[in-house]
């Protein structure tokens, strides 16, 4: 059975830090582009960004490039998303998504998410 | 950066056929997907690549896409499809994924 279990949400001030992590089990963890979807409170969904199978490839949404670092540990099957210099408008729920090829595929797996809340 | 737009809500009555748009330009040379999200859980893929179903996802649900305009049909509706249901594609002049608004579903 295919799990995502995201962590490291939490409170944090304008201009912190934070790290996210999701554990994968289940699958192949090597074998997959992944990527993070946030949703901040009553909105939509809004992709964030994503890294190929061996991390040489990352994209990233505009609003957070620069700022976020996503990343990978494929002996630990482990996905991370490095967030620096945050802004109360990051405050979203973050889902870590099995992102099948990474272009033209869906997201087929999701984790049950992880609140951040950026405020003072 | 290309946009993918939803009406924010559509009603039916339990039985009839809901039928939800996502509309964006030349969308019909695009695979589109469908996630339902019931409030307080993560999203669940019901259609991909325009109309295919993953397993477990009820023969009730399917999909199309044409011209500038996809849309994912509920037949015989149930209240327990009442959820927000958004499109989504991958746009390759950025290589980003967008997501459409999402459409609220309400069963009357």
């Amino acid at each position: 059975e295919v799990q995502l279990v995201e962590s490291g949400g939490g409170l944090v001030q304008p201009g912190g830090s934070l790290r996210l992590s999701c554990a994968a089990s289940g699958f192949t963890f090597s074998s997959y582009w992944m990527s993070w979807v946030r949703q901040a409170p009553g909105k939509g969904l809004e992709w964030v960004a994503n890294i190929k199978q061996d991390g040489s490839e990352k994209y990233y949404v505009d609003s957070v490039k620069g700022r976020f670092t996503i990343s990978r540990d494929n002996a630990k099957n482990s996905l991370y998303l490095q967030m620096n210099s945050l802004r109360a408008e990051d405050t979203a729920v973050y889902y870590c998504a099995r992102d099948g090829h990474g272009d033209y595929g869906p997201f087929d797996y999701w984790g049950q998410g992880t609140l951040v809340t950026v405020s003072s | 950066s290309y946009v993918l737009t939803q009406p924010p809500s559509v009603s039916v009555a339990p039985g009839k056929t809901a039928r939800i748009t996502c509309g964006g330009n030349n969308i019909g040379s695009k695979s589109v997907h469908w996630y339902q999200q019931k409030p307080g859980q993560a999203p669940v893929l019901v259609i991909y690549y325009d109309s295919d179903r993953p397993s477990g996802i009820p023969e009730r649900f399917s999909g199309s896409n044409s011209g500038n305009t996809a849309t994912l049909t509920i037949s015989r509706v149930e209240a327990g499809d009442e959820a927000d249901y958004y499109c989504q594609v991958w746009d390759s002049s950025s290589d980003h994924k967008v997501f459409g608004g999402g459409t609220k579903l309400t069963v009357l």
